[in-house]
């Protein structure tokens, strides 16, 4: 079975400062890995995923995340986080042998604050 | 592209009824899947449909259901409802539903059951 674990409820970092949002996960084989963001009243956006090669993967609005085998994680990250930024974000594996299927964490608060 | 659209958007029910809730896809994705989101569980995994064929099932009972259009145009079926069955529903699409196919979600349907 694979799961996703995000340790961290809420990050709280102030407006111009690096940001870290944390994820491992536990998949068999190779991992395909997703970040997900949803404001209030909305849907997940997607951000950016992991499938092969490069282990440093850019998205969208300025962030990237870093895939790390050994350490089955997936951390995302921004150099400067915005006051806008701040919502619910969500990271997700899919194994080749659980279809189309998603499996999310449980999702990160991030408050970033003026 | 318009993006993926899910209606209603909210929804008011009482226990023992059943709802229907709609997604239409990204214009040319074939692959439609459904996610329960709720507090206490987080987001899970109800089903998947390709080309008018459930292909992939997630741990919900048999009073979930849905099914697929030739237009690629999905709904989901919920009887008897019970009070925690109030969720935000969400819906995904991607173009193939392959390994490596970004799955993009609607705004939700945001359900409660009184």
């Amino acid at each position: 079975a694979q799961s996703v674990a995000q340790p961290e409820d809420q990050v709280n970092v102030a407006e111009g400062n690096p940001l870290t949002v944390k994820c491992t996960y536990s998949v068999s084989g190779n991992p395909y890995l997703f970040w997900y963001v949803q404001y209030p009243n909305r849907g997940l956006q997607f951000l950016l995923k992991y499938i092969t090669g490069d282990n440093l993967v850019k998205g969208s609005y300025g962030f990237e995340a870093e895939f790390n085998k050994s350490q089955t994680s997936f951390h995302l990250k921004k150099p400067s986080a915005l006051v806008s930024d701040s919502a619910l974000y969500f990271c997700a594996v899919r194994a080749l042998n659980a279809g189309n299927m998603l499996t999310f964490g449980g999702g990160t608060r991030l408050m970033v604050k003026p | 592209k318009a993006g993926v659209t899910q209606t209603p958007r909210y929804l008011i029910k009482t226990r023992g009824q059943q709802v229907t809730l709609s997604c239409s896809p990204i214009s040319g994705h074939r692959s439609v899947s459904w996610y329960q989101q709720t507090p206490g569980q987080g987001l899970q995994f109800l089903f998947e449909y390709f080309s008018e064929t459930q292909r992939n099932k997630g741990n919900f009972p048999g009073r979930f259901s849905g099914r697929q259009f030739s237009n690629s145009r999905s709904e989901m079926n919920v009887s008897t409802l019970e009070l925690g069955d109030s969720a935000l529903y969400l819906c995904a699409s991607s173009a193939a539903g392959g390994y490596t196919d970004t799955q993009y979600f609607g705004p939700g349907t945001r359900l409660t059951v009184l």
